[in-house]
């Protein structure tokens, strides 16, 4: 499809195992971004990739998240030693062009996660 | 930091009318994005409207217009002629000023669509 793809949609995991989620962006968009969304915290943003740029990865909520992007388009969060409370749906967007005026953000449908 | 308001609890509307969608938000920025995504309960956002601080009409598309007020820091969305299919969380957003491209999202307006 022409949508950002995400996988699983679904994950359902004991704490303290590591986790992939996986995000496929719109062809062509330079930009990238994961946010969290959960009952307690809303929608949360994570990180944010543009380009062969330094990610802004000011909204990870600690050292056990981490993501990378492979050549410019598909990116993988991962979630290390994983808690009870990183349950929640991760949704991945991504962006035409952020020097745009509108820079609308598309998503994905999400990877619900859950850890017991 | 950029702040969204949404405090409306849910809301049920009988189809083919008009509902109105609050959204107010605070932000430093003399430029920023203002956003409509809605997310229906199969969980993907999907964008409907944007405005920009500077834009001097109100956006609209389709059945969805924004009613701007930037003296009152709101940003409404007005969903016209409603369908069964409008049902879902309708949430507001906001993109701050230049190189900020993160989005920053109210908790999100329940709306129900009856027949």
């Amino acid at each position: 499809g022409a949508g950002v793809s995400q996988s699983p949609s679904n994950k359902v995991t004991e704490k303290g195992k590591d986790v992939e989620l996986r995000c496929d962006p719109i062809s062509g968009h330079t930009a990238l971004y994961w946010y969290r969304q959960s009952l307690g915290q809303g929608l949360e943003f994570l990180i944010y990739f543009q380009g062969n740029s330094a990610p802004d990865k000011s909204g990870l909520p600690s050292d056990r998240f981490s993501a990378e992007r492979t050549g410019g388009s598909v990116s993988t969060l991962t979630i290390q030693r994983t808690q009870q409370e990183d349950s929640a749906v991760y949704l991945c967007a991504s962006s035409l062009d952020p020097s745009g005026r509108a820079n609308i953000q598309y998503f994905g449908a999400g990877t619900r996660l859950s850890v017991l | 930091a950029q702040k969204i308001t949404q405090t409306q609890p849910g809301m049920f509307v009988q189809e083919k009318e008009a509902v109105t969608l609050d959204c107010t938000y605070d932000t430093s920025d003399p430029s920023y994005g203002l956003f409509w995504y809605k997310q229906p309960s199969s969980g993907e956002m999907i964008f409907l409207i944007y405005q920009g601080s500077y834009d001097q009409q109100n956006a609209t598309e389709g059945r969805y217009s924004l009613n701007f007020q930037k003296a009152r820091k709101s940003a409404n969305l007005v969903i016209s002629a409603s369908q069964l299919g409008d049902s879902a969380m309708y949430f507001c957003a906001m993109r701050g000023g230049y190189g900020n491209n993160r989005l920053a999202f109210g908790k999100g307006n329940q709306v129900v669509v009856i027949p």
